[in-house]
């Protein structure tokens, strides 16, 4: 059973257009986030969610927007596609406690997104 | 401003040789420094993880080892094998409601048969 499943695993897509993607984790943590990896493999943090509060990294554009409907999903939005949008997106989360396996973040398979 | 600076880029071992990565912070509140292993088509998975209280922490082949006065620690992979080639992300993260992980830039290891 996948710990954290995310779909679609391949996303092809043109500028322009608004599309979604959905993760769900069976971990029972309770923060989710969504990675960014780009073409040369640099991960770089664009939400991070929980119960309590939203932190957006500053250079993701507004045009990108998580949504959770409930503590175990936390899909991604993205408005007016662009073509330096194309990348691999990566749902994750952590669990509550403060021990050092608390810190773990546990990635799903990633979502290949490509805007032409 | 890259916070987590890791190096090499890539990396060519032969079977059974040692594999070094090296990554220096410069955030010293970071209290906690995991090393992620990504394979192809896959999301990065943790392999091994320490903070800043121990100067070593060692799991089977892989070991961590921790300077924090140089704000540096690295990924030492003893008797490397062809099944350990991949990417490795090192990364530092803070204490917090939202603990997120800053990661380095990758290193592509490959161990030749």
């Amino acid at each position: 059973d996948t710990a954290v499943s995310q779909t679609p695993k391949y996303l092809v897509t043109q500028m322009g257009n608004d599309k979604s993607i959905k993760c769900e984790q069976n971990l029972g943590h309770d923060t989710m986030y969504w990675y960014k990896q780009d073409s040369k493999k640099f991960l770089k943090i664009m939400f991070s969610y929980n119960n309590k509060e939203l932190i957006i990294n500053e250079t993701v554009p507004n045009r990108f927007s998580p949504k959770s409907p409930d503590k175990a999903h936390l899909n991604l939005h993205i408005n007016s596609l662009e073509l330096g949008d194309s990348a691999v997106y990566f749902c994750a989360s952590s669990p509550r406690d403060r021990s050092l396996s608390g810190n773990t973040i546990y990635f799903g398979e990633g979502s290949w997104l490509t805007v032409v | 401003q890259q916070q987590v600076k890791q190096s090499p880029q890539s990396l060519i071992v032969q079977k059974g040789g040692i594999s070094i990565i090296n990554c220096a912070y410069e955030n010293t509140a970071f209290d906690y420094f995991p090393w992620y292993q990504q394979f192809p088509g896959k999301g990065p998975a943790l392999l091994i993880a320490i903070r800043p209280d121990v100067s070593e922490k060692k799991e089977g082949r892989f070991t961590i080892s921790f300077n924090k006065s140089a704000k540096q620690f690295s990924l030492h992979i003893m008797d490397s094998q062809p099944g350990d080639s991949a990417t490795y992300f090192c990364a530092a993260s803070t204490s917090g409601s939202a603990r997120q992980l800053t990661f380095g830039s990758g290193t592509q290891l490959t161990v030749l048969p």
